[in-house]
């Protein structure tokens, strides 16, 4: 079993819907929550950042976490076609470092 | 305000050659993580250094691959001998501490041919 899951996708939604996209992960001594965004040809860049369990909003994205369920998601509201990337999950292995473990990503694409 | 900074931006070796990845972290970072991106896969931690120093290489091949951040110069991800199976996107990223934001660059894309 990977130590964190992923939905592939891809995601297909029109301009303006709502997107959630999730992670389930394995190890429960994971505190730290991550979702970073990938442009074709890019690097990533940190989106959210999430420390233990609850909500986080930043603009029109909103971080949650379910540590009982070992279950986190990222929701987009009003999504546009500059949101189309990949969204990729990451959490520290080992506390507050960046040695991370990413899931494989979900693609996205916004249609207008 | 440069971001991390890595070259090649593409790179094509034929098997058995050598391939080295250049990375200048930002400005006031001195810690340094370098990530592969194989296709289909999600990205994997290979190494995190600091300046002169590895401290954690845990996620490097025990054979061929190398890297180094040394005093002066950007850290260095060296392959000798590269096979098809290391063709994928290696990624560095940096932070000004051990923990925090991490920032990466765009990528090396490697090809073996």
């Amino acid at each position: 079993q990977k130590e964190v899951e992923q939905d592939p996708g891809p995601l297909s939604v029109p301009e303006g819907a709502i997107v959630s996209l999730n992670c389930t992960y394995s190890n429960s001594a994971f505190q730290y929550f991550m979702w970073y965004r990938q442009y074709s040809r890019k690097g990533p860049e940190l989106l959210m950042y999430t420390y233990s369990s609850g909500n986080k909003e930043d603009g029109r994205f909103t971080a949650q976490v379910d540590k009982s369920s070992k279950y986190i998601s990222l929701f987009i509201r009003d999504s546009q076609p500059s949101d189309s990337a990949t969204y990729l999950c990451a959490m520290p292995k080992g506390g507050a470092t960046n040695k991370l473990i990413f899931g494989t990503g979900t693609l996205l694409a916004v249609q207008p | 305000n440069a971001g991390v900074m890595q070259n090649p931006r593409h790179l094509v070796r034929r098997r058995g050659q050598e391939a080295r990845l250049r990375c200048s972290p930002m400005k006031g970072h001195s810690h340094v993580y370098w990530y592969r991106q194989l296709p289909e896969e999600g990205l994997k931690f290979m190494v995190y250094l600091q300046k002169e120093n590895i401290i954690d290489e845990s996620g490097m091949p025990k054979e061929r691959f190398s890297a180094e951040f040394p005093k002066e110069g950007p850290s260095i991800l060296r392959i000798q001998q590269v096979v098809r199976g290391d063709s994928a996107a290696y990624f560095c990223a940096s932070s000004p501490e051990g923990t925090g934001p991490l920032h990466f660059g765009n990528g090396t894309r490697l090809t073996v041919t």
